[in-house]
């Protein structure tokens, strides 16, 4: 069975410009996670899709983040324009029914670094 | 007051050693609790889940639940190197339309000297 997979795995971007962030669950999963960390602080939660609905985008930290799931399958992450405090690594994660006790599975993340 | 805290690190052991990992959580509704292990530059993997007041033990692994103190740890018997690692406690809040979202902390480093 295949993992997470996301990509790219780094980005390298100037201020200002768009970068769009790719995961791919695994396969049977309805539930897709997106969290940032930024350096030294914690694993903080973005939003959660179950299937191809947003159940909850409360982490999303303003309108420069576009985060979509057609179809239900893979999701992308848009950040536009890009701002310096963007630089983080973005995770993934799926679990299959998203249940209180259901564990993630996660991506190894894309490394973002805005300059 | 953060949702999960936990001391940043890093935790230095020797090799052979007991190592313990704290964790506390804000919300005193909270079920299921989990650590994942993130070696550096790699994705969180989980290792423990614990549900239930009292011990879990897997292996060289041990979770404690405490809800009453809002308390959940994790002790490594007879560490290793290998075992350096980043430890990330994290507990699933209730959230909109019955899902559950993990919230972490900001994880502990763990070094294992030999």
């Amino acid at each position: 069975e295949a993992g997470v997979t996301q990509f790219p795995s780094h980005s390298v971007i100037e201020k200002g410009q768009t970068v769009t962030l790719r995961c791919d669950p695994i396969s049977g999963h309805d539930n897709l996670y997106w969290y940032r960390r930024v350096m030294g602080k914690e694993i903080k939660f973005l939003l959660h899709f179950v299937k191809e609905s947003k159940q909850d985008e409360s982490g999303m930290p303003n309108n420069r983040f576009l985060a979509e799931r057609t179809g239900g399958t893979y999701s992308t992450l848009k950040v536009q324009p890009a701002e310096l405090e963007d630089s983080g690594v973005y995770f993934c994660a799926s679990s299959r029914r998203g249940g209180a006790n259901e564990k993630l599975f996660f991506g190894s993340g894309t490394q973002l670094s805005v300059l | 007051q953060k949702e999960v805290e936990q001391n940043s690190g890093p935790l230095s052991v020797p090799e052979g050693a007991i190592a313990s990992l704290n964790c506390t959580y804000s919300d005193r509704g909270s079920q299921s609790f989990f650590w994942y292990r993130q070696y550096s530059g790699k994705s969180p993997e989980l290792i423990m889940s614990i549900y239930s007041n009292g011990d879990k033990e897997d292996g060289r692994f041990t979770a404690q639940l405490n809800k009453a103190s809002q308390y959940v740890s994790l002790l490594i018997r007879d560490s290793q190197p290998s075992d350096s690692a980043t430890y990330l406690c994290a507990v699933n809040r209730g959230a909109s339309g019955g899902s559950y979202i993990p919230t972490f902390g900001r994880g502990t480093s763990l070094i294992v000297h030999p």
